[in-house]
């Protein structure tokens, strides 16, 4: 157990939609780093926070967004979804001044119908 | 860019073989590069890493050279146990920013 969480661990859809996914990061953890993981793409580095400010910017959709709140867990909004989308999400987190390592949730697996 | 290229899988070995899983990355600058296991049903677990050329990471029997002359970093352990089973992922960070092979599957038969 990496100590980070992640819910829903599950989500099925429709086409159109827009759901929101939930990460908290470790204890004492100020970075949250959001992945998707698809059997096409592998694993895609979407975006990272630190203490609520955007740091780092991957292969992230315009339909897609997220942000981290003051008690540092994250959230990932995915609006317009589309049967592409389909993946696993992961969430990780790292502890302040490490920017190196990584700690990763169970994910959360996105079917779009 | 930046970017790591990993042999593809599955691998197949009996136990006590030998590992090899190549990984090979293109950067801009001096990355930090790292090994993940990935087990059924898991998140991904950090198995070791390097931060500099000549470092050599180890955990559990696994290691790792970062060769700055040949951009690789290879994964090896001398003796593979069924439990070593999993997707192994080679990736690479700098300027913040992550990115990750494709992913090996490893299979141990007993």
């Amino acid at each position: 157990d990496s100590g980070v969480t992640q819910t829903p661990k599950h989500l099925i859809t429709a086409t159109g939609q827009r759901v929101t996914l939930r990460c908290s990061p470790r204890s004492g953890d100020l970075s949250v780093y959001w992945y998707q993981q698809s059997l096409d793409q592998g694993l895609q580095f979407l975006i990272q926070y630190y203490n609520g400010e955007e740091r780092a910017k991957g292969n992230i959709l315009e339909r897609f967004s997220a942000q981290q709140f003051p008690d540092l867990h994250s959230e990932l909004n995915l609006s317009s979804l589309e049967l592409g989308d389909s993946a696993l999400y992961f969430c990780a987190s790292s502890p302040p001044g490490v920017t190196d390592t990584q700690y990763f949730g169970p994910g959360t697996r996105l079917t779009v119908l | 860019g930046d970017s790591v290229t990993q042999m593809e899988g599955p691998v197949t070995l009996s136990e006590e073989a030998f590992l090899t899983i190549n990984c090979t990355y293109t950067a801009t600058g001096y990355p930090s590069l790292f090994w993940y296991v990935q087990y059924p049903g898991e998140g991904l677990q950090l198995l070791l890493k390097a931060t500099k050329a000549d470092d050599k990471g180890s955990n559990k029997g696994f290691e790792a050279t970062y060769r700055k002359e040949t951009t690789s970093f290879h994964l090896e352990k001398g003796s593979v146990q069924v439990s070593d089973s999993a997707v192994y992922f080679c990736a690479l960070s700098i300027f913040n920013k992550f990115y990750f092979g494709s992913g090996t599957k490893l299979n141990v038969k007993p």
